[in-house]
């Protein structure tokens, strides 16, 4: 199983970016996705996670309706939208199978700041 | 939301020696199907996280057996039978029985004498 992040960098207050996650080894289409993450220092924050078809999706309260998951079944990739981030979002993001949270990706950094 | 404490938040082992760490639950993590959605989780330096203990007390594919997880209800423990140089590293507890959201333990460092 192998989970590759991309997407991350430094983007200003209020900016967006989007993380993609390429998830290979794995059935990737019969299981949900998560992302969770892991501020400088920090312990680990679950983000959110979308279930196998895509219809159902739960954030954490921080992050409700400015963070969007998403998924691209046909290309076993998962995504997350971030918008109007803040500094308190700078994180290593880290794109996990399931929500028993069965394999991570290495991670991507996001650093919010001007 | 469920609250997961752990303790203790630093660990020094000498080496060979056994380890234990607690995680308790802020309400009983069965459910009305009688499972338990409760892992473990070990993060060495510069790496990602990775599972070693999934439903309280098996252990995941290469895990070696000096690790065992255990508990019912509110409180679990991993444990540790002989620690090694590499086990050193930062351990979460997680629960998933009663998500959204998902929650960790603040994480506890163990770290060799």
């Amino acid at each position: 199983v192998q989970l590759v992040e991309s997407g991350g960098g430094l983007v200003q207050p209020g900016g967006s970016l989007r993380l993609s996650c390429a998830v290979s080894g794995y059935t990737f289409s019969n299981n949900a996705m998560t992302w969770v993450r892991q501020a400088p220092g920090k312990g680990l924050e679950w983000v959110a996670t979308i279930l196998l078809d895509g219809t159902r999706k739960f954030y954490v309260g921080s992050v409700k309706d400015r963070f969007f998951i998403s998924r691209d079944n046909s290309k076993n990739t998962l995504f997350l939208q971030m918008n109007t981030l803040r500094a308190e979002d700078t994180a290593i993001y880290y794109c996990v199978t399931g929500h028993w949270l069965d394999y991570w990706g290495q991670g991507t950094l996001v650093t919010v700041s001007s | 939301d469920v609250v997961m404490t752990q303790s203790p938040l630093s660990l020094p082992v000498t080496l060979g020696q056994p380890a234990s760490i607690s995680c308790r639950s802020s309400q009983s993590l069965v459910d009305s199907n009688g499972n338990t959605c409760f892992h473990w989780f070990q993060q060495r330096p510069g790496q990602s996280p990775r599972r070693l203990i999934y439903r309280v007390s098996n252990r995941d594919s290469g895990v070696p057996d000096r690790f065992s997880g255990s508990g019912s209800g509110t409180d679990f423990t991993l444990k540790i039978s002989r620690v090694e140089a590499e086990d050193v590293g930062v351990y979460y507890c997680m629960q998933c029985t009663h998500w959204p959201p998902i929650t960790f333990g603040q994480g506890t460092r163990l770290e060799i004498k």
